[in-house]
């Protein structure tokens, strides 16, 4: 199937530093892909939407500002958690929607875990 | 969207058939169900997708009934590897990602 890379696996930092995480379509073009975060023993919440050229659709209670989402190519989206502090760590999942087959399927990346210091 | 129901917890015993059972009532014609398997601190894993009647894969079945307002996974002999949250999503071609709560499968031995 579709393969999904998401890079970082892993990140600390410190409060008040700014986070990037990569996530790559790596053999078919996402024109979308989505962003979650996850706690501890929940489910997957949506942050947004990340569109190919275009700005990113954010869910009710996420801060744009906060989590910036760049979807430059048709391969990679960004999101990059800006000033983070301990409240923003948790484990973060983007996916890209594949609509080569007859049906369109989700395929996810690996997650990353940030833990902000 | 479709709102999913599926039970929070499951329990079962290494080589046995496990069936996961999620309700969408208001599921929309062009809707189809998919079901993805979570490990921990890993991103979910699609297992299975269908519109109606019965769909097999290598890995599970998925049988959906004729009215489409439910839809069952069908684990055959599970093992200990396949202890996992399993996720229900219902959804067309422009549908959002909005996960339910999952069903925690543990599987002892």
């Amino acid at each position: 199937g579709a393969v999904v890379s998401q890079h970082p696996s892993r990140v600390i930092c410190k409060s008040g530093t700014s986070v990037k995480i990569e996530c790559r379509s790596l053999d078919f073009q996402a024109t979308t892909m989505f962003w979650y975060r996850q706690f501890p023993k929940k489910s997957l919440m949506l942050m947004a939407t990340s569109n190919e050229g275009s700005k990113a659709t954010y869910e009710q209670g996420v801060e744009k500002d906060k989590f910036l989402i760049n979807h430059a190519s048709l391969t990679l989206s960004t999101l990059t958690v800006t000033s983070a502090h301990p409240e923003d760590s948790s484990f973060y999942i983007c996916s890209a929607r594949d609509g080569t087959g007859a049906i369109e399927k989700l395929f996810f990346g690996s997650g990353t875990q940030l833990s902000v210091l | 969207l479709a709102k999913t129901t599926q039970p929070i917890c499951r329990d079962s015993y290494e080589g046995q058939e496990v069936n996961i059972t999620c309700s969408h009532n208001n599921i929309a014609t062009n809707d189809y169900i998919t079901w993805y398997q979570q490990f921990p601190s890993q991103g979910p894993r699609f297992i299975i997708q269908g519109y109606k009647t019965k769909v097999t894969n290598e890995v599970a079945s998925l049988f959906i009934p004729a009215d489409r307002k439910s839809s069952t996974l069908s684990l055959p002999r599970v093992s200990l590897s396949d202890t996992a949250v399993y996720y229900c999503l219902v959804g067309d071609e422009g549908f959002k990602t909005i996960f339910g709560a999952g069903t925690r499968l543990f599987v002892k031995a």
